[in-house]
């Protein structure tokens, strides 16, 4: 199966500061379609996963513009550009290359300052 | 309004079957995979398998495959997972979740999630 190493695993952010969380897979998400195929999905304390990205840089509808997903093969980064309070949650990379063997990062836990 | 309503929280015995299921609303079940994830108390996400409700062909990840089945029923637009002998490791809380579009990835509709609580 594929690992996918997040880092870092916490993330103490100042409200209205930048932030980014790392994602490293152990081997490359690009497909020969030309797209990555890497999510990033964020819990926020007591609720289900929501999507934030998908094909490496495509936003979910409804997800604010501040969240933006970068990287190609095997290293990606998920930027939020002003942190606010709601984004407080755990962050988690997923890859979803290889079906039936998703796999996803450990999870990063962002919290406020 | 697509949704998927996942039944109810349940506490169980080692040894004990169970199947729970997650309802489709809204949308054409038929035409979208869904898929189950697991979360461990404290732990992070794990993916265990999908379903295609239109055919039932059904995928699943290694560390699941033998230990639980995924199941759909198109007439009452409901997904199942279920468990044959339950285990004190099989508490967690299951997801099921839906992609965006017609493909297999890119998960927006997710379950409220069922907490499965197996003690003895």
């Amino acid at each position: 199966d594929i690992v996918m190493t997040q880092s870092p695993l916490s993330l103490p952010v100042t409200p209205g500061e930048p932030a980014s969380i790392s994602c490293r897979s152990g081997q490359s998400l690009l497909h020969s379609d030309g797209y990555n195929y890497l999510e990033w999905y964020l819990q926020k304390p007591g609720q289900s996963p929501q999507l934030l990205i998908y094909l490496g840089s495509n936003r979910a509808s409804g997800v604010p513009d501040r969240f933006s997903g970068s990287g190609s093969g095997t290293d990606f980064t998920l930027k939020i550009s002003r942190v606010e309070a709601e984004d407080v949650g755990v962050y988690y990379c997923m890859q979803v290359l290889q079906i039936p063997r998703y796999t996803f990062g450990q999870g990063t836990k962002l919290e406020i300052k | 309004e697509v949704q998927l309503v996942q039944s109810g929280a349940e506490v169980k015995t080692p040894g004990e079957s169970l199947k729970i299921s997650c309802k489709a609303s809204g949308y054409s079940f038929t035409t979208y995979w869904i898929a189950w994830v697991r979360q461990m108390p404290g732990k992070g996400l794990e993916w265990m398998g999908i379903i295609y409700p239109g055919d039932s062909d059904t995928r699943y990840s290694p560390s699941f495959q033998g230990q639980v089945t995924i199941s759909a029923d198109k007439s009452i637009t409901t997904a199942y997972l279920q468990w044959s002998s339950l285990k004190a490791s099989d508490t967690a809380m299951y997801y099921c979740a839906r992609p965006h579009s017609s493909g297999w990835f890119a998960f927006h509709i997710w379950g409220q999630g069922t907490m499965v609580t197996v003690s003895s």
